[in-house]
């Protein structure tokens, strides 16, 4: 079965350095997410694309997160700097449209960052 | 505002012993409900849905029916087993967005 592909898996920096993260969803899937999922809580939306196209990114620390996803394919999510607050893993996740409410929702592993 | 709130974990069962994970929600207009599941070391997987009030999502054993006078989708599974030891996430989306809205998940540990 096709699946979300996230790298690095694990990531531990120091804060004040810049860090970035990679997701590729599954193929022919248009929209992805980034969630942050802090250590004991839900996954919180970080941002959502339509193809190439921001949709949503109301949640995402503009001052020192930013997110790509140039082709429509993949997508780069960054911070720089990092914080200690930081710490958490962040998931992708795709679906093949954003039109549909009850749409599925597919989840990479996540990358887990330390923030030291 | 929209909310999911869950049971505090973890919860503790011995195999093949009943389980209730209790989630209630607060939501605009008609929403829709789910199941998520997320097993050591893997993302999260959809396990159910349902979509509309009284309708039951079941998968694998579990099952969940979408209460709308109560505002519950508790998730149930007649005999659990040492392979159901995950974290369970409650999510919905309403208020026309599609972005689902998860819980803080449940942690499930089944000893043999």
């Amino acid at each position: 079965e096709a699946e979300v592909a996230q790298s690095p898996r694990y990531k531990i920096t120091e804060k004040s350095q810049a860090v970035a993260f990679w997701c590729d969803p599954i193929s022919g899937h248009a929209t992805l997410y980034w969630y942050r999922q802090i250590l004991g809580q839900g996954p919180e939306l970080l941002v959502q694309f339509q193809d190439e196209s921001v949709v949503d990114d109301s949640q995402l620390p503009k001052d020192r997160f930013s997110a790509e996803r140039l082709k429509g394919v993949d997508s780069t999510l960054k911070i720089q700097p990092a914080e200690l607050g930081d710490s958490a893993m962040y998931l992708c996740a795709s679906s093949l449209s954003v039109k549909g409410e009850n749409e599925k929702l597919f989840f990479g592993s996540g990358t887990q960052l330390s923030v030291l | 505002g929209n909310s999911v709130t869950q049971m505090e974990g973890p919860v503790t069962l011995s195999e093949e012993a009943f389980l209730t994970i209790n989630c209630t929600y607060t939501a605009t207009g008609y929403p829709s409900l789910f199941w998520y599941v997320q097993y050591p070391g893997e993302g999260l997987q959809l396990l159910l849905k349902a979509t509309k009030a009284d309708d039951k999502g079941s998968n694998k054993g579990f099952e969940a029916t979408y209460r709308k006078e109560t505002t519950s989708f508790h998730l149930e599974k007649g005999s659990v087993q040492v392979s159901d030891s995950a974290v369970y996430f409650c999510a919905h989306t309403s208020g026309g967005s599609y972005i689902p809205t998860f819980g803080r998940g449940t942690s499930l540990i089944v000893h043999p």
